[in-house]
């Protein structure tokens, strides 16, 4: 049982470029979620989805973009890559709203 | 106020001592409680959720006070695997995420 698995690991990006940060969970969740963590800080929700078709901003979407087609997979896109990015971003899920999340290994992208 | 206050720490602790940290929250209607330990350079995992009861899992214990918006997590006999980073995690005014703590830092030496 994998969890949930994202990749990259690790990546660089030049300002400007883009890129998608995958996010797939084999436990059937309906509730998945993406936050950032910089240094000393906590983390931030960007997004969130309830279902698949479904999605919403959380508390720093801006820069992001994110789309669940289903309800495996849950991508989030950065568009015009810039140094304030730069950050671990960790995707997560869970059955309920109840209940606390799975997260993901987490993705290191620095932006230069 | 922050929605999720936690001493940063360091808490420098050693082998066999008990140690707590606490938690505070802005939101009254938040009904959901965690306790995560995060360790370096590595994703959130749940250690334990809060209920308004109080529990335990073995050497933790967590204590929620709803009147004062406050959570605590106690450690007894720690140990030099406990050293990590414990994240204070409520759930936001619409229910629908979770917001978390910067966390608390805990090591522990021999």
């Amino acid at each position: 049982n994998a969890g949930v698995t994202q990749t990259p690991k690790f990546r660089i990006l030049k300002i400007g470029q883009s890129m998608t940060l995958q996010c797939t969970q084999d436990m059937n969740h309906n509730y998945m979620y993406w936050y950032r963590q910089d240094p000393g800080m906590g983390l931030k929700l960007i997004y969130y989805s309830v279902g698949a078709g479904i999605t919403d901003k959380g508390e720093v979407p801006n820069g992001y973009n994110v789309s669940r087609s289903t309800t495996e997979d849950f991508p989030l896109r950065l568009e015009l890559a810039a140094p304030s990015q730069t950050s671990v971003y960790f995707c997560a899920s869970s059955a309920d709203r109840v209940n606390g999340y799975t997260f993901g290994s987490g993705t290191r992208l620095t932006v230069v | 106020r922050k929605e999720v206050e936690q001493d940063p720490g360091p808490f420098n602790v050693p082998e066999g001592a008990t140690v707590a940290f606490n938690c505070t929250y802005s939101n009254s209607a938040s009904q959901s409680f965690f306790w995560y330990r995060q360790d370096c350079r590595k994703e959130p995992k749940l250690l334990m959720s809060v209920y308004s009861s109080g529990n335990e899992d073995g050497r933790f214990t967590a204590q929620l006070n709803r009147a004062s918006q406050y959570i605590s997590l106690l450690i007894r006999d720690s140990k030099l695997s406990d050293s990590a980073t414990y994240l204070c995690v409520v759930n936001d005014q619409a229910g629908t995420a979770l917001i978390f703590g910067k966390g608390t830092t805990l090591s522990v030496s021999s």
